[in-house]
């Protein structure tokens, strides 16, 4: 069974530096995409970013471009996001989700099929 | 970026309704286009990929179509467990853009 198991809750002040992680279990880690969306509180979904584990090939949304890191540690099975300094404005749900990949040639087919249960990473003084 | 066009924003339907949701691409996609369900307090479930091929365990009553720049996420009768938000997302490309949600209310 796929699964993807994410660490807990935070609470952070202004200015400080946080790491969150992802660890995937029941599928080949190193051969699939994870990616990183937040939720702000009451609004949408947005895509932050998307890291290969077997090659730590990334790619960023602009939006999220320098604002945060997305790493990957694939000898632990474990993806990460990371902020060298939070502000109040991080204040979200932020969700890891693996990337299946569905069809062949042409009609190859890419969606986030399985999806961790979400760290609440609240920031404030 | 692509930008994903939701409408409605919400909507308020009863138990049986039959409801569609559209989702609009600023330029074509193919069919590099999902369905997600998220309910309260949960992450979001991957309904539909590519358009139209509905993921396992997931009731017929749900049906994608369209392909390019229009899409739409059709429930033929709404039960109590259907009502949530749903998200469109484009894989065509990075960033891989969500619509914005279409909340589905009870009446």
């Amino acid at each position: 069974e796929v699964q993807l198991v994410q660490s807990g809750a935070e609470v952070k002040k202004p200015g400080e530096s946080l790491k969150i992680s992802c660890k995937g279990s029941g599928y080949s880690f190193t051969n699939s995409w994870i990616g990183w969306v937040r939720q702000m509180p009451g609004k949408g979904l947005e895509w932050m970013g998307i890291i290969y584990p077997g090659d730590s090939d990334s790619r960023y949304s602009p939006s999220f471009q320098g604002q945060v890191t997305i790493s990957v540690d694939k000898s632990i099975s474990t993806a990460y996001l990371q902020w060298g300094s939070l502000k109040a404005s991080d204040t979200a749900m932020y969700y890891c989700a693996r990337q299946g990949v569905s069809g062949s040639g042409n009609y190859k087919r890419y969606q986030f099929d399985h999806w961790g249960q979400g760290t609440l990473v609240t920031v404030s003084s | 970026d692509i930008q994903m066009t939701q409408s409605p924003s919400s909507l308020s339907a009863s138990v049986g309704d039959r409801v569609t949701i559209t989702c609009r691409a600023s330029q074509s996609i193919s069919t590099y286009l999902n369905w997600y369900q998220q309910k309260p307090g949960k992450a979001p479930k991957l309904l539909i990929n590519a358009a139209s091929s509905l993921q396992s365990g997931v009731p017929s009553r749900f049906t994608g179509s369209g392909s390019g720049t229009d899409f739409a996420l059709t429930i033929s009768s709404l039960q109590p467990e259907d009502f949530a938000t749903y998200y469109c997302q484009q894989t065509y490309n990075t960033p891989q853009t969500f619509g914005q949600g279409t909340k589905l209310e009870i009446k």
